[in-house]
């Protein structure tokens, strides 16, 4: 499994955008780039995901590197609702357990 | 679309003594999965169910944990005996293959288990 580091924690004021970033230099050509999201006292939740090119949804967007070797997930405005522990998981895109890390904890400010 | 059922939500228990957790998955979602999230930390696996069969159980401590799936739908994990280090939240997640790809995992909401 492909190691990653993100930061512990970040802040953000809400309604700003917020970017989190994650490193995964020991990535595999095939694995894609998922990121979940634990909201408290919740389980985790799908946020995106993503192979090389960068990718939208309702949610978020995901900016892959060139070089795969770090990804960015970045919220448009943030809300006090997206406060949340969010993974960044490479994975084979199939019926795989997902492996989290400790993710990075993020604090909304009104 | 409902989620993952879980329950109970909250359980306190005595070390040595058995617990029993329950999972409902998302109807038609053939893969099912059991994690264990100890407290400050991201969930691991414990089991992988594909239907009813397991198809990883590598993590899953055996003298102590088991887990089945009767009937490819509903899930159980119990511990007997339980032992501190077990207090944790474990959740359930269930995929299924939608067509052209395998669909992200959905989570239900967890057990809270406490051992005293």
């Amino acid at each position: 499994d492909a190691k990653t580091t993100q930061p512990n924690s970040m802040e953000s004021n809400e309604e700003e955008p917020v970017h989190l970033p994650c490193n995964h230099s020991t990535i595999s050509g095939t694995d894609y780039i998922h990121w979940y999201r634990q909201l408290p006292s919740q389980g985790p939740e799908y946020v995106i995901h993503g192979l090389t090119s960068n990718v939208n949804n309702r949610m978020a967007s995901l900016a892959i590197a060139e070089d795969r070797k770090s990804s960015t997930l970045i919220l448009h405005r943030a809300t006090l609702r997206d406060a949340a522990v969010y993974y960044c998981i490479p994975t084979k895109h199939g019926n795989t357990p997902l492996v989290f890390g400790k993710g990075t904890r993020l604090s909304v400010i009104a | 679309e409902a989620g993952v059922a879980q329950s109970p939500r909250y359980k306190i228990i005595e070390k040595r003594q058995s617990v029993a957790f329950w999972c409902n998955p998302i109807s038609g979602h053939a893969t099912l999965y059991w994690y264990q999230q100890i407290l400050g930390q991201g969930p691991k696996l414990l089991i992988q169910f594909q239907n009813n069969g397991v198809v990883d159980d590598s993590q899953l401590p055996k003298d102590r944990f088991s887990a089945e799936r009767l009937k490819g739908v509903d899930s159980t994990l119990k511990i007997q005996p339980a032992k501190l280090e077990d207090s944790a939240v474990y959740l359930c997640a269930s995929s299924t293959w939608a067509g052209t790809r395998w669909m992200e995992q959905y989570f239900g909401p967890g057990t809270r288990l406490t051992v005293t």
